[in-house]
């Protein structure tokens, strides 16, 4: 069964400062798709990043990227310049590839940013 | 833009109550998924459905059953409302050919059980 693991319950940053969120995750399958998810306190989740596992280039989504290590199945988030607003919750999530996966969550990072 | 509609954001039930949760999405998704979320434990599923008429076991479908009738309305049933069941239930969907496997989530409902 896979399995994800964020092991950060709570951080926080200065603003513009550089955050890394951790995730790791367990699977014995080779095709699958990682993402990061980010839920403000209007509690809506709103996609952030996604990296395909066969891809080797890590994802970037302007101040956002990941450093995605297959081997050690690894997928951390860094948040460049942070800002007041990226102030939420934010899941780490997989999926395998085709057909209809579910999407199996971490538990969260709380991320605070301050003044 | 996907939209995925919850039509109740809050509702407070009494313990025993039948409860529903209507979920709607504009895109044609195959897949429509409920989650449930709670504080430290993530979002957990609770029952995905892949067709009309077609569902499946998450992992915590105990208490729940599930309705889709139509392609785009996806709904959760409570039979009977404890209050272990206080909790966000968050409804998405899912094209499958598409997207990159990507969920796209509703606004969530926050459930109250007394």
């Amino acid at each position: 069964a896979q399995t994800v693991t964020q092991s950060q319950p709570e951080m926080s940053v200065q603003e513009a400062e550089t955050v890394t969120l951790s995730c790791t995750y367990d699977t014995s399958e080779s095709n699958y798709y990682l993402f990061w998810y980010k839920q403000p306190p209007s509690r809506q989740m709103i996609l952030v990043i996604r990296q395909e596992a066969y891809k080797q280039q890590n994802a970037t989504e302007n101040r956002f990227s990941v450093n995605f290590q297959k081997a050690a199945k690894s997928f951390s988030l860094k948040i460049s310049d942070s800002q007041l607003g990226d102030t939420a919750m934010y899941f780490c999530a997989f999926t395998l590839s085709g057909g209809y996966n579910k999407l199996i969550f971490g538990a969260g990072t709380r991320l605070a940013v301050h003044p | 833009d996907v939209k995925v509609t919850q039509s109740s954001r809050y509702l407070v039930k009494r313990t025993g109550e039948k409860v529903f949760l209507e979920c709607v999405q504009d895109m044609d998704h195959e897949n429509m998924f409920w989650y449930r979320q709670d504080p430290g434990l993530g979002l957990r599923l609770i029952y995905f459905s892949y067709d009309v008429k077609m569902k499946e076991k998450g992992d915590i479908p105990e208490g729940y059953s599930v309705s889709r009738e139509k392609k785009e309305r996806f709904s959760l049933i409570l039979e009977s409302a404890s209050t272990n069941q206080t909790s966000m239930y968050l409804c998405a969907s899912q094209a499958l050919l598409s997207s990159g496997n990507t969920i796209y989530f509703g606004e969530g409902s926050w459930l109250t059980v007394v």
